[in-house]
């Protein structure tokens, strides 16, 4: 069975343009979680989608935002980018109540 | 709100030894899980170990055991005969299993240190 798979791997761009973050998740899953982790600090929460609507969502400023698509994959766009959002961004999947799944991630870099 | 509180942000463990990380967290959900995940220097999240609050027994996985005190809300993880290869960051984690609040909370994370 695939695991959650996340796309691109890396991702550079340069400060003030738009970013798109992909995710699929296990097949089966319906709740989707997006999180940034800055280099040596803990997992900051991003969004949270399950059955394709908008479940919560952590303390970031609008220009990061997402949806989830009728499949339950889902897309982490950041606008307007600044050097501070150079993170890696995870994003985990789960059944809803259930253990989380992550993906091996995308390192974005801003420059 | 749920919260999951780590505070020790370091420890270290002589290799072969036993050590345990804590956890608390606060909830006035009845239903839930906790969990461990371990993140290794490659930064790939790894589930380590989980615990379903209706069960009373402690939870295992080989050399990884947890101590989950319900009524306390605590829930430590014990790694016993360390090895190198179990340096990383640890994350305690929270969900409800049903409702609005059944979302994936961490604590911030601590890092674990072998010595060799």
């Amino acid at each position: 069975e695939a695991g959650v798979t996340q796309s691109p791997t890396h991702l550079i761009k340069t400060r003030g343009q738009q970013a798109t973050l992909r995710c699929s998740p296990i097949s089966g899953h319906t709740s989707v979680y997006w999180y940034q982790q800055a280099l040596g600090l803990g997992l900051q929460f991003l969004l949270w989608y399950d059955e394709g609507e908008e479940r919560n969502r952590g303390n970031f400023p609008p220009r990061f935002s997402g949806r989830q698509f009728p499949n339950y994959s889902s897309e982490l766009n950041v606008n307007a980018l600044e050097l501070e959002d150079s993170a890696l961004y995870l994003c985990a999947s789960s059944l809803a109540g259930r253990e989380a799944f992550f993906g091996q991630g995308t390192r974005l870099t801003v420059v | 709100a749920q919260t999951v509180t780590q505070s020790q942000p370091e420890m270290s463990v002589q290799e072969a030894e036993t050590v345990t990380l804590s956890c608390t967290y606060d909830t006035s959900e009845s239903d839930y899980y906790l969990f461990w995940y371990k993140q290794p220097p490659s930064r790939q999240m790894i589930l380590v170990i989980r615990q379903e609050a209706y069960k009373q027994q402690n939870a295992t996985e080989n050399r990884f055991s947890v101590n989950f005190q319900k009524a306390a809300k605590s829930f430590s993880l014990k790694i016993s005969d360390s090895q190198l290869g179990d340096a990383a960051m640890y994350f305690c984690a929270y969900i409800a299993s049903t409702g609005a609040n059944s979302k994936l909370t961490f604590g911030k994370g601590i890092t674990l240190s072998v010595r060799p």
